[in-house]
């Protein structure tokens, strides 16, 4: 199984440039997340989703946004990039929720750099 | 509202030699707990989990953790670390109201030979 995979594996953005950054999972699973990660700051929520068609904010929603038109992928869109959304992107989707089975399975990431 | 607090940012162990991360949390009600390993340029992978019952549980690649109420603690060990062992890694608790893991701020392991 591939498992959690994300597009592309590294990026470097203009400030005021978009992009989307692409998670797909072959798991069939209901959950996805999008989480960043910037150093000594553990990984924070930006968007979830626990179904086709239906998302919801988390942490730090702002500066994205997401769509859920499939179980298997779950974009996230960066409009206006800014030197604060450098950061690593991960994707990550779970059965469930991530009490249940086996938990959250995590991508490798995106890095993202913004100048 | 629930948290996890990670005290330490790096510890070295020697190859061979025990290790203990520690992981506080802040929760009202039985916590769901969890432990994940990130190693360079990966994903995170779930090592082991707590929900109730045996306050030991055990998880992936010889880890450990003892869910302490009493000092609202989480802690990771093993009795022998392996130089694959070099990782991050990442305490989080589950937030029920808001359906979302909560992470720490992780510890990086550095193993010495």
């Amino acid at each position: 199984n591939a498992g959690v995979t994300q597009t592309p594996k590294f990026r470097i953005l203009k400030i005021g440039q978009s992009m989307t950054l692409q998670c797909t999972q072959d798991m069939n699973h209901n959950y996805m997340y999008w989480y960043r990660q910037d150093p000594g700051m553990g990984l924070k929520l930006i968007y979830y989703s626990v179904g086709a068609g239906i998302t919801d904010k988390g942490e730090v929603p702002n500066g994205y946004n997401v769509s859920r038109s499939t179980t298997e992928d779950f974009p996230l869109r960066l409009e206006l990039a800014a030197p604060s959304q450098t950061s690593v992107y991960f994707c990550a989707s779970s059965y469930s929720d991530p009490t249940g089975g086996r938990g959250a399975f995590f991508g490798q990431g995106t890095r993202l750099t913004v100048v | 509202a629930q948290s996890v607090t990670q005290p330490d940012i790096h510890i070295t162990v020697s190859e061979g030699a025990s290790l203990e991360l520690r992981c506080n949390y802040s929760y009202g009600a039985t916590p769901y707990l969890f432990w994940y390993v990130q190693s360079p340029g990966q994903g995170l992978q779930l090592l082991l989990k707590y929900f109730s019952g045996d306050t030991l549980v055990q998880g992936i690649k010889g880890f450990e953790a003892e869910f302490k109420r009493s000092q609202s603690s989480f802690n990771l060990r093993k009795p022998s670390v392996h130089w694959s062992d070099a990782a991050e890694y990442f305490c989080a608790v589950y937030n029920t109201g808001f359906q979302k893991l909560v992470f720490g701020t992780g510890t990086r392991l550095l193993v010495s030979p």
